[in-house]
């Protein structure tokens, strides 16, 4: 299976701050990634699809970028409603696989 | 606006089975693909497994092959998850989900408690 390793763990950060999350894959996955982002008790929320492709009312703060095995996802000016989990996940073979998470902390 | 709904969650004991079940309105179901993903409690997002729009083709992650079964009844639009020979580490939320672009659609989950 393809591995997906996500880093920081933990980002601690002000309203304000342009944040960057890293996602490595094993093997190349071409674009075939996305990204989501997870509240406490919610339902994890897509934010990008094929690794640079805003989904529909995510705010353009939000950008991702990368190809082959190395992705980030930006936020531009980071928000109180953005502090939460982001996850990455490929879909590029048969079976997908979620990086294990980055807890955007308020610093 | 579509709408996502699991059900069949519960405590069970270890080595039981159960089935979970994700019930889809406010979209065409059966032209997509469906997923079932969970979380255990204060981890990470893990994939399950995935049914093609028809039903024909199915994926499993490793965790689950040999115990999960997905499928799918199209003409009540819902996804179903056969779970059997539950362990304790098999306890979290499980979520379906739509794969449109990626997972776009996902429904609020079901508590899955496996324990003695």
């Amino acid at each position: 299976d393809i591995q997906m390793t996500q880093s920081p763990s933990t980002l601690s950060a002000s309203v304000g701050d342009r944040v960057t999350i890293t996602c490595r894959a094993s093997e190349s996955i071409s674009s075939w990634l996305a990204w989501y982002q997870q509240k406490p008790g919610k339902a994890p929320k897509l934010l990008i699809f094929k690794a640079s492709n805003l989904e529909n009312g995510v705010p353009s703060r939000f950008s991702g970028s990368g190809s082959g095995t190395e992705f980030t996802l930006t936020i531009s000016s980071l928000q109180p409603d953005d502090f939460a989990t982001y996850f990455c996940q490929q879909y590029d073979s048969y079976s997908w696989t979620f990086g294990q998470g980055t807890k955007v902390e308020i610093k | 606006q579509a709408h996502l709904v699991e059900s069949g969650g519960g405590v069970v004991q270890p080595g039981t089975s159960l089935r979970l079940s994700c019930t889809v309105s406010g979209l065409t179901f059966s032209t997509y693909a469906m997923h079932w993903v969970r979380q255990a409690p204060g981890k990470g997002l893990e994939w399950l497994a995935d049914i093609s729009s028809d039903g024909s083709k199915k994926n499993y992650a490793d965790s689950g092959k040999g115990r999960f079964t997905i499928s799918r009844d199209n003409g009540k639009n819902m996804v179903f998850l056969q779970m059997s020979s539950l362990r304790p580490d098999d306890t979290g939320v499980y979520y379906c989900a739509r794969e449109s672009v990626a997972l776009d659609y996902w429904g609020q989950g079901a508590l899955v408690t496996v324990s003695s």
